[in-house]
């Protein structure tokens, strides 16, 4: 069975750097072709991917994003670390982590979100 | 990089087909995933890789291509399809994944 759950602040004050922990279990990151992306929705708004890392330890990120963002493994096995600096009230949103298992794949199973709201 | 353009809204009464399209250059060539969202929950996938649907989800939920535009059609619309669906491919070029606007399905 694959769940994926984000854990972090539910509030951020603005300027400072917001750290989220996705915790999953059902699957291995190692296994080729495994993949693991945060994705937000501010209120009301659509679906925005931020970064992904996959089984080979690769990193990827939203290009208008990417000199805020690291991705990183956790120190356990089956946990994913995004941080974001410089948060902004505009970055108020939820935050998932999705899993995809193979590039171009659909994401599979999503985390049930964290919502984040950033003070000014 | 992919930029795809959905409808803001539709609406069906119940027992009718909806039809949520999904616009985008060259999107004929990509793999097309579909997500429905319910108010307070996550995403889930009910079509992908253009018209696969996963267990679970019902036949009812197709989906399509034609030139520029992909569809995401359900029959005999239930008032619990009522969310908000968004269209994703690959954009290659960049290497990540782009999303749709989203569009509202009403269930009249």
């Amino acid at each position: 069975q694959v769940t994926l759950r984000e854990s972090g602040p539910a509030l951020v004050k603005s300027t400072h750097t917001l750290t989220l922990t996705c915790t999953f279990s059902g699957f291995s990151l190692s296994a080729t072709g495994m993949c693991v992306s945060w994705i937000r929705q501010p209120p009301g708004k659509a679906l925005e991917w931020l970064a992904r890392i996959d089984w080979e330890d690769d990193k990827y990120y939203n290009t208008s994003l990417k000199t805020r963002l690291t991705i990183s493994k956790g120190t356990s096995k089956n946990q994913v670390v995004l941080t974001m600096t410089n948060m902004d009230p505009v970055d108020t949103a939820t935050y998932y982590c999705a899993r995809i298992w193979g590039i171009g794949g659909s994401f599979d199973f999503w985390g049930q979100g964290t919502m984040v709201t950033v003070s000014s | 990089s992919s930029v795809l353009t959905q409808p803001p809204s539709v609406s069906v009464a119940p027992g009718q087909t909806a039809r949520i399209t999904c616009g985008g250059n060259n999107i004929g060539s990509k793999s097309v995933h579909w997500y429905q969202q319910k108010p307070g929950q996550a995403p889930v996938v009910v079509v992908y890789d253009d018209s696969d649907r996963p267990s679970g989800i019902p036949e009812r939920f197709s989906g399509s291509h034609s030139g520029d535009t992909a569809t995401l059609t359900i029959s005999r619309v239930e008032a619990g399809d009522e969310a908000d669906y968004y269209c994703q491919v690959w954009d290659f070029i960049s290497d990540h994944p782009v999303f749709g606007g989203g569009t509202k399905l009403t269930v009249l």
